[in-house]
Formats: C-alpha cells, sequence, structure tokens
C-alpha cells in the first residue's frame, strides 16, 4: 500500500497568515494526489485535485502543487473558517490511502 | 446538485454482522463508482472498497476482504455494505463517496453513518 506521510501533523497559526502542508509519497504517485479539509462532526470536503486542481466552488486562497512523490497544499491567507484538519489521499491505486491529517489551529 | 444520503445510526454487538445503505441522486448512478470509507474516533479515514454501479465491478482493500460485500441497486440508484464478523474496532463513522473521472477524487460524501460496536 501507498504510505502518505504529511509535515507537520499540526500547527498553530494566526488569521492571515500563509499557511503550507506537505504530503509524501511511499512512491512516485504521479499528480494522482487529493487534498480533503475535515471539520468535527463533518463528512470531509474536496479542496483540490489531480494535486493541483482547484474544486468548484472552493476559495482562490487554497491552491496545491507537487508531483511524483513531493505535494504540498497552500492556504495564502488563512481565515476563520480554515481551521480544521487537511488530509491528503492518493488515488495512483487501490488500495485508495489518506495520510494521518495536519490539524490546523488558531495560536 | 450531486448528492449522497446514507441510513441512520446503528448499534450491533461483537460478532453480528451490519448492512449500510447510500443513496445517489443528481447525477448518474451507474456511472460513477460508490465508495465505502470509515473513520474511527480521532483517526484517519480508511477505504474500504467500491462498486461500479454500472457493470457491478468491486473492488476491496484487502484488510476488509474477507468480511465487507458491496452491492447496488441500480433501481433504487442505492449502493450497500455489508460488514460481517463485528469487532470493538469497528466502530467508526462510515461513509459513502463518489468518484469520476482521471483523477478520482472523493466527491461529493454522504453525510455519514455512526457506526456502535459493543458487546
Amino acid at each position: 500500500d501507498i504510505q502518505l506521510t504529511p509535515s507537520p501533523s499540526s500547527l498553530s497559526a494566526s488569521i492571515g497568515d500563509r499557511v503550507s502542508i506537505t504530503c509524501r509519497a511511499s512512491q512516485s504517485i504521479n499528480i494522482y494526489l487529493n487534498w480533503y479539509q475535515q471539520k468535527p462532526g463533518k463528512a470531509p470536503k474536496l479542496l483540490i485535485y489531480a494535486a493541483s486542481s482547484l474544486q468548484s466552488g472552493v476559495p482562490s486562497r487554497f491552491s496545491g502543487g507537487g508531483s511524483g512523490t513531493d505535494f504540498s497544499l497552500t492556504i495564502s491567507s488563512l481565515q476563520p473558517e480554515d481551521f480544521a484538519t487537511y488530509y491528503c489521499q492518493q488515488s495512483y491505486s487501490t488500495p485508495f490511502t489518506f495520510g494521518p491529517g495536519t490539524k490546523v489551529d488558531l495560536k | 446538485q450531486m448528492q449522497l444520503v446514507q441510513s441512520g445510526a446503528e448499534v450491533k454487538t461483537t460478532g453480528s454482522s451490519v448492512k449500510l445503505s447510500c443513496k445517489g441522486a443528481g447525477y448518474s448512478f451507474a456511472y460513477r463508482s460508490l465508495h465505502w470509507l470509515r473513520q474511527a474516533p480521532g483517526q484517519a479515514l480508511e477505504w474500504m472498497g467500491s462498486i461500479t454501479p454500472f457493470n457491478n465491478n468491486t473492488d476491496y482493500a484487502q484488510k476488509f476482504q474477507d468480511r465487507v460485500t458491496i452491492t447496488r441497486d441500480r433501481a433504487m440508484s442505492t449502493a450497500y455494505m455489508e460488514l460481517s464478523s463485528l469487532r470493538f474496532e469497528d466502530t467508526a463513522m462510515y461513509y459513502c463517496s463518489t468518484t469520476t473521472g482521471g483523477a478520482q477524487s472523493f466527491d461529493p460524501w454522504g453525510q455519514g453513518t455512526p457506526v456502535t460496536v459493543s458487546s
């Protein structure tokens, strides 16, 4: 199975901060990497698909990049509604796998 | 608007089975793969398996291969996931979601069904 390792596992930030999360895959997955946001008690929400494509309706402050084994999710200016846990997920091969998540909270 | 609506909460005893449902609306049910995932309390998401309603092809994670069965009723635009031989560690929120296209990203998601396994 393809393992995904995010960094950091958690971070504290302030409103307006630029925040970046990285996700490393245990093998090359081309651009088959997706990012999700999850808030407590809610289902995950797709933010970025195919490494860098912004899902319809998602604010443009979210962006993604990378290919192969190293990927990133960036929030250009953190907003109050962005405090959540972020998961990367590989769709290169089954079993589809998720990273353990990065929790973003208020500093 | 695409939507997935899941069945209600379940409380089961160890060794029993649970069967959950997921009804799709607002899209061509037959042509989007339907996946089941779960999330134990405080844990990451875990993919269990999927079905392609059009041809009934299934794909299961090896971890669940012996205990999970995913089926569908095309006429009802509904997919089902049955998990047998339940253990305490199967206590989790179970989600359904769909994928399409090359990216195979999960969107949308159902609201989730909590399953509690007790003795």
